[in-house]
């Protein structure tokens, strides 16, 4: 099936500054890339839809300054994490739809997820 | 908009048991509807979908769903559960107009954990 990678699976800094998560469609192309946010035993958070070449769309409280999204190529969607706060600590997982078949019934692969530990 | 009630954050059961985890739905346009399994540090995997064919969705590993309008309802079956089938499930929804602001966006429920003991 589809693979979907984030890089890096975990990382640790320190509050104030940036971090930069990855998602890549290693063996797809996606139009499409979708950015959710877990936070320990809760569900899925929608943040914001990336899509190739335009700005991304992000969902009603998620600030766009904060959590910046860049989806340059067809297999790689980037988030960055702005000046960092303990508050924004949590499991930032990245999901992709095959431009083949972009419709909503269609699967989303998803990454195995990055955890974030703001200090 | 949309919304998924999954009933029961813990579901435990023995090897060889039936597997039952409910998933409620809210929609004001006709839904497609998800599961999705995820195991420890891995990505979320679709166990199967509804898209409005068959209301009986067969999908890997031995699960099945029963999408019930009139109950508003997905539920998750396994006939016999397997070690191998412990991790969490995911129930999501999917809104199948086009256009608007939610077109194409999954909703997921809050989860359930699986356990199976020998």
């Amino acid at each position: 099936g589809a693979v979907v990678s984030q890089h890096p699976s975990w990382v640790i800094c320190k509050s104030g500054t940036s971090v930069k998560i990855e998602c890549r469609s290693l063996d797809f192309q996606a139009t499409t890339m979708f950015w959710y946010r877990q936070f320990p035993k809760q569900s899925l958070m929608l943040m914001a839809t990336s899509n190739e070449g335009s700005k991304a769309t992000y969902e009603q409280g998620v600030e766009k300054d904060k959590f910046l999204i860049n989806h340059a190529s067809l297999t790689l969607s980037t988030l960055t994490v702005t000046s960092a706060h303990p508050e924004d600590s949590s499991f930032y997982i990245c999901s992709a739809r095959d431009r083949l078949f972009p419709a909503p019934y269609n699967e989303q692969f998803f990454g195995p997820g990055t955890r974030l530990t703001v200090l | 908009a949309q919304s998924v009630t999954q009933l029961g954050s813990h579901v435990s059961v023995s090897e060889g048991a039936l597997v039952l985890l409910r998933c409620n739905y809210s929609s004001s346009v006709p839904p497609y509807l998800f599961w999705y399994v995820q195991y420890p540090n891995q990505g979320l995997q679709l166990l199967l979908k509804y898209t409005s064919a068959a209301t009986l969705v067969k999908g890997i590993n031995g699960f099945e769903a029963e999408f019930k309008k009139s109950e508003t309802s997905f539920h998750l079956t396994k006939p016999s559960a397997h070690m191998s089938d412990a991790a969490e499930y995911f129930c999501a929804v999917s809104v199948r107009i086009g256009g608007g602001t939610s077109y194409g966006k999954l909703t997921f429920g809050q989860g359930t954990i699986l356990t199976v003991h020998p």
